[in-house]
């Protein structure tokens, strides 16, 4: 495509349950990256992914946060046992050097 | 590891005033800057970026100017107009590493 994709727009869940984010990056970027921005803040790195080398998961805030990224392309950032605290727009974004292009977000609502 | 510091945090023009976001990095080897506009609710998008071997670039109303030696670089919005009104987000990388974002900086222009 011709932008970076991510679904669903918007999901609203229980606190305790789990979710995934998913995110289609533009074809043949060879970097991928997730990001957390809470309401009115800034941009909190989470992962990063960079061709086929292990992932930066430096960002991640607890173990309840993974992400994995299939065939270098499509990646899923999964949330287990959600709190109100995930509570936030996630942002994915794709890179080709130099090139950083983000998606629209997922907002996040955990009641 | 590179650090990025972004001023103001707030900034209010009126229209068809200039308004100037300056953004200092840590990292000597950092050659890519590029600058990305927030719209409410919608993922950032890149508006203008420049490399390291440049030291200003224009593209419309906006340019951008890179100064290596104070290791700062500043956005320039000339005769603002109100949809120039969102959140702007400046960031460094050198290549093979990660992009580090500044804070942001919540512009408004007042009709």
């Amino acid at each position: 495509g011709a932008g970076v994709s991510q679904s669903p727009s918007n999901k609203v869940t229980e606190k305790g349950k789990d979710v995934e984010l998913r995110c289609d990056p533009i074809s043949g970027h060879t970097a991928l990256y997730w990001y957390r921005q809470s309401l009115g803040q800034g941009l909190e790195f989470l992962i990063y992914f960079q061709g086929n080398s292990a992932p930066d998961k430096s960002g991640l805030p607890s173990d309840r946060f993974s992400a994995e990224r299939t065939g270098g392309s499509v990646s899923t950032l999964t949330i287990q046992r959600t709190q109100q605290e995930d509570s936030a727009v996630y942002l994915c974004a794709s890179s080709l050097w130099p090139k950083f292009i983000f998606g629209p977000g997922t907002r996040l609502t955990v009641l | 590891g590179e650090n990025v510091e972004q001023h103001p945090s707030t900034l209010s023009v009126q229209e068809g005033d200039s308004a100037v976001i300056k953004c200092t990095y840590s990292d000597s080897a950092s050659n890519y800057f590029p600058w990305y506009k927030q719209e409410l609710g919608k993922g950032p998008q890149l508006i203008i970026d420049i490399r390291s071997n440049v030291g200003e670039k224009k593209d419309q109303r906006i340019a951008v100017t890179l100064n290596k030696t104070a290791k700062h670089f500043s956005l320039h919005i000339t005769e603002t107009q109100p949809e120039d009104s969102a959140v702007y987000f400046c960031a460094a990388r050198n290549y093979g590493q990660n992009f580090v974002f500044g804070p942001g900086t919540r512009l408004s222009v007042l009709p």
